[in-house]
């Protein structure tokens, strides 16, 4: 079946416009999870998702980033006035229950901030 | 606030020697789990965890839950050029909803 997905890919903005990074995660998985990975770092936990809500925003760098989820089912994570040090990878992950079960990833979307 | 170290951060083997990376948490972890992620790649779930002291094994890879649930380890026997990558370990701290994905050790296999 179908993995996790990303759109877009890839991502150039300039410095100050906003940017929507969508996830459509495995069907069925209620969990879903945003990460950052910047280049050749580990992975930093953003925000997690039960169904719709997010019971775990703490990882959210700051209040330029939100992140709403559908449906139980597509998320979009949205930076505002993007900075040069938002450039990163981000990740999405999703799992059909969220402590005892594998998380898969998606491609990741690759954000570079001009 | 919950940390996962893993040492070391990177790793250069000849092929054919072993691996070991060592994942090391500030709080006890109700389980852990073991990713891989190759280069220009996302992470790919390996393994895991559970139980305390629990060990298990895939082919030439073996994972270890230390007894406290505070530590684990990955061991690679007579790496392979394909092995090449960077292995994140990730736990669940009790009652927490998150992984907390370590810092992860990059290998390298030089053939």
């Amino acid at each position: 079946g179908a993995g996790v997905s990303q759109s877009p890919s890839n991502k150039v903005t300039e410095k100050g416009k906003d940017v929507e990074l969508r996830c459509d995660p495995i069907s069925g998985h209620t969990a879903l999870y945003w990460y950052r990975q910047s280049l050749g770092q580990g992975l930093e936990f953003l925000i997690y998702f039960q169904g719709n809500s997010a019971p775990d925003k703490s990882g959210l760098p700051s209040d330029r980033f939100s992140a709403e989820r559908t449906g139980g089912s597509v998320s979009t994570l949205t930076i505002q006035r993007t900075q040069q040090e938002d450039s990163a990878v981000y990740l999405c992950a999703s799992s059909f229950d969220p402590k005892a079960w594998e998380q898969f990833f998606g491609p990741g979307t690759r954000l570079t901030v001009l | 606030g919950q940390q996962v170290m893993q040492i070391p951060q990177y790793q250069h083997v000849q092929e054919g020697e072993d691996f070991t990376t060592y994942c090391n948490s500030s709080t006890t972890l109700s389980n852990i789990q073991w990713y891989k992620q190759r280069p220009g790649g996302h992470p790919v779930f390996l393994i895991q965890l559970v139980k305390s002291g629990e060990v298990k094994k895939q082919k030439r890879l073996t994972f270890q839950f230390g007894e406290a649930k505070k530590n684990s380890s990955l061991h690679i026997t007579a790496t392979q050029t394909t092995d090449v990558g960077t292995y994140f370990c990730a736990g669940f701290q009790t009652g927490a909803n998150n992984l907390f994905f370590g810092t992860g050790t990059r290998l390298t296999v030089i053939p």
